[in-house]
């Protein structure tokens, strides 16, 4: 089975903190998103990488930056946290064919809290 | 600009009792439509794929369908495990091929 983790369950951080989220999986996936979840929102796509060191921006990457490394794992990064950024978190990833990019498998979520 | 509307917000069912769910969708091309199962507190879980219109995909009790404009989850008889937000998504043939747009759900909720 698919495996996707993030670091933390829930997380509270203070406004202006730098903020750390990271997300591991183990198929070997090329590809890897981070997406934000608010109610009546939807999900929402922040960034996305399709290869090591590669990114690409989403609909709302202002105030987030991405990391890759490593092919298997993605880190998001909140440089200064503000209120706004208060939200669940989601980290999801997918082989690279476009027959099966669409196909994502997430992870459980990191609920994050700025205060 | 690609747009999912999903359809009721919520919905409340008693076991048995069938009904379907709704996804309009708006994209330049379709490359595939997707269809999640979110649990409270989880991450989303994939359930199926649709590539053309008159596609249809079955597992256990849910059934996706497809037109040009907007597919159906059918959900036959549902029992209380199948309550759950159902998110539906697209992926169009142009610009970010890797981009999925997402509906913000239906909120399933199966009384015994």
């Amino acid at each position: 089975d698919v495996k996707v983790t993030q670091s933390s369950r829930y997380l509270v951080k203070r406004t202006g903190e730098k903020v750390f989220l990271e997300c591991v999986q183990d198929m070997d996936h090329e590809n890897m998103f981070w997406y934000r979840q608010d109610p009546g929102l939807g999900l929402r796509l922040i960034y996305f990488s399709y290869d090591v060191k590669m990114k690409e921006k989403g609909d709302i990457p202002e105030g987030y930056s991405v990391s890759r490394e490593k092919k298997e794992r993605f880190s998001l990064i909140l440089e200064s946290a503000s209120t706004n950024q208060t939200s669940m978190y989601l980290c999801a990833s997918s082989f690279r064919g476009l027959g099966y990019s669409g196909t994502q498998y997430f992870g459980p979520g990191t609920r994050l809290t700025v205060l | 600009e690609d747009q999912v509307t999903q359809s009721p917000e919520a919905l409340r069912l008693q076991e048995g009792e069938s009904s379907s769910l709704n996804c309009s969708y708006t994209v330049s091309g379709l490359r595939g439509l997707f269809w999640y199962r979110q649990d409270p507190g989880k991450g989303p879980e994939f359930l199926f794929t649709l590539y053309s219109a008159g596609e249809e995909k079955e597992k256990e009790r849910l059934k996706a369908t497809l037109t040009k404009k907007e597919s159906f989850l059918h959900i036959t008889a549902p029992k209380p495990e199948d309550s759950a937000t159902y998110l539906c998504a697209v992926q169009a043939v142009y610009g970010s091929a890797r981009q999925l747009t997402f509906g913000s759900g239906t909120q399933l909720t199966v009384l015994p």
